[in-house]
């Protein structure tokens, strides 16, 4: 069966600093892909990042990139240059290939920008 | 860009009571969703269509019914609520359920059972 696990409940960082939200998953499925969400105090999920299993590089969007370590099955996120506009919950998801319909998320990381 | 529109924004029901939260998506995909998300459980798949005129269950399907009526919409029914239902409940879609195509979400629907 697939699992995310995000061990990090909460984090709260300085303004400006880089951050690293944790995300491990687990599944035998060998194709697989990996999303990163954000969600705001005002409650809609908004897609930030992708990663597919097979890409050889690390995705990046902007301040978002993802540190992709699939032999420690890992996905975290790391956002550059923290703004106060990132407090928010962060969700980590996964899609196996076989199981293409279900996208199965994380339990989150409450993450609070400092000023 | 309406994107997924999800009706009503809000609900309280007394256990027993039925409703049906709507869900409109006008990006012309194919699969549609339906989660809910509770306190340190993040979202959990309760049912999903790939297609029109399909419908599949997904981690928590009890007391939940789905209808997809077209491409754009997909209904999701309690009979008869009970407070284990309180939740805040979000209707996706996405592009064919292809390995790479982002879920898009509505705005939730936060349904409290009394």
């Amino acid at each position: 069966a697939q699992k995310i696990t995000q061990t990090q409940p909460g984090m709260f960082v300085q303004e400006k600093e880089a951050v690293t939200l944790d995300c491990t998953y687990d599944t035998s499925d060998p194709s697989y892909g990996l999303f990163w969400y954000k969600q705001p105090s005002s409650g809609e999920m908004i897609f930030l990042i992708y990663q597919g299993s097979y890409d050889q590089q690390n995705a990046t969007e902007g301040r978002y990139s993802l540190n992709f370590q699939k032999a420690r099955k890992s996905a975290n996120l790391v956002i550059s240059a923290s703004q106060l506009g990132d407090s928010a919950m962060y969700f980590c998801a996964m899609r196996e290939t076989r199981r293409a319909q279900k996208l199965v998320f994380g339990q989150g990381t409450r993450l609070t920008i400092n000023p | 860009n309406a994107g997924v529109t999800q009706t009503p924004k809000f609900q309280v029901l007394k256990t027993g009571q039925s409703m049906t939260l709507q869900c409109a998506q006008d990006m012309n995909h194919n699969s549609m969703y339906w989660y809910r998300q509770d306190p340190g459980m993040g979202l959990r798949l309760i049912y999903y269509s790939a297609s029109e005129g399909t419908t599949d269950k997904g981690e928590v399907p009890n007391g939940y019914n789905v209808s997809r009526l077209n491409k754009r919409e997909f209904s999701l029914r309690l009979e008869s609520a009970a407070p284990s239902q309180t939740s805040v409940y979000f209707c996706a879609s996405s592009e064919a359920g292809l390995g790479d195509s982002p879920l898009h979400f509505g705005n939730g629907t936060r349904l409290t059972v009394t």
